[in-house]
């Protein structure tokens, strides 16, 4: 069956650093994977989708790369900011399906 | 503003007492779905719509029914609550099943 792993461990970082955040799926060809942001008991927010077809896509501090080999998406955001601290899901898509990771807090403090 | 409602957003009640959470999209998309979220489980959908009056179930269904009579609408009944189903819920709608998603504010739901 699919199975989507994100680290469940927050990830603590000062701000300006860069915060990398791993999505890694099994049993499992999407066509293209999306982030997300969830802050505390709001609904998720839609961030960035990236395509089988590209390796990496960009929006402002935020980059996503897509490694089909590897079964792997790598999220960053760059000079990360307090305002940054949410939990961040992966939900791998395509082929009238997506499922949601658990997701990854992560937690910028200045 | 494009958006997707629910209501109530918070909510006590009590074992057996029939509920009804109702969900609202004005972009004009086909697919909505239902999710719950605990702590450790992340998003587990609930049932799910392809369009008006055509509804199937998701992972974790029991408990629960939808209707879709109109294509902005999708309400969540509870018929016979139980602790168990205390958790926040969710409303999402999209154009496609795997497209983006849209969110509802969520309502959080607690049974006693």
């Amino acid at each position: 069956s699919q199975k989507i792993e994100q680290n469940s461990e927050a990830l603590n970082i000062q701000e300006g650093k860069t915060a990398t955040l791993t999505c890694n799926y099994t049993n499992y060809s999407p066509a293209y994977l999306q982030w997300y942001r969830q802050d505390p008991g709001r609904g998720p927010v839609f961030l960035l989708l990236i395509r089988e077809n590209e390796k990496e896509k960009r929006k402002e501090r935020l980059k996503v790369t897509f490694d089909t080999t590897l079964k792997q998406s790598l999220f960053h955001i760059t000079a990360s900011q307090p305002a940054d601290s949410a939990t961040y899901l992966c939900a791998p898509s395509g082929y009238s399906t997506l499922t949601f990771g658990k997701g990854t807090m992560l937690l910028v403090s200045p | 503003e494009a958006q997707v409602t629910q209501n109530p957003r918070y909510l006590i009640t009590v074992t057996g007492k029939k509920l009804t959470v109702t969900c609202s999209q004005n972009m004009n998309h086909e697919y909505m779905s239902w999710y719950r979220q605990d702590p450790g489980l992340g998003l587990r959908q609930i049932y799910y719509s392809m369009n008006v009056e055509v509804t199937d179930k998701g992972d974790v269904p029991e408990g629960y029914k939808v209707s879709r009579k109109e294509k902005r609408n999708f309400p969540l009944i509870l018929e016979s609550p139980s602790p168990n189903q205390t958790s926040l819920y969710f409303c999402a709608s999209s154009l496609f099943p795997d497209g983006t998603q849209y969110f509802g504010p969520g309502t959080r739901l607690l049974v006693l």
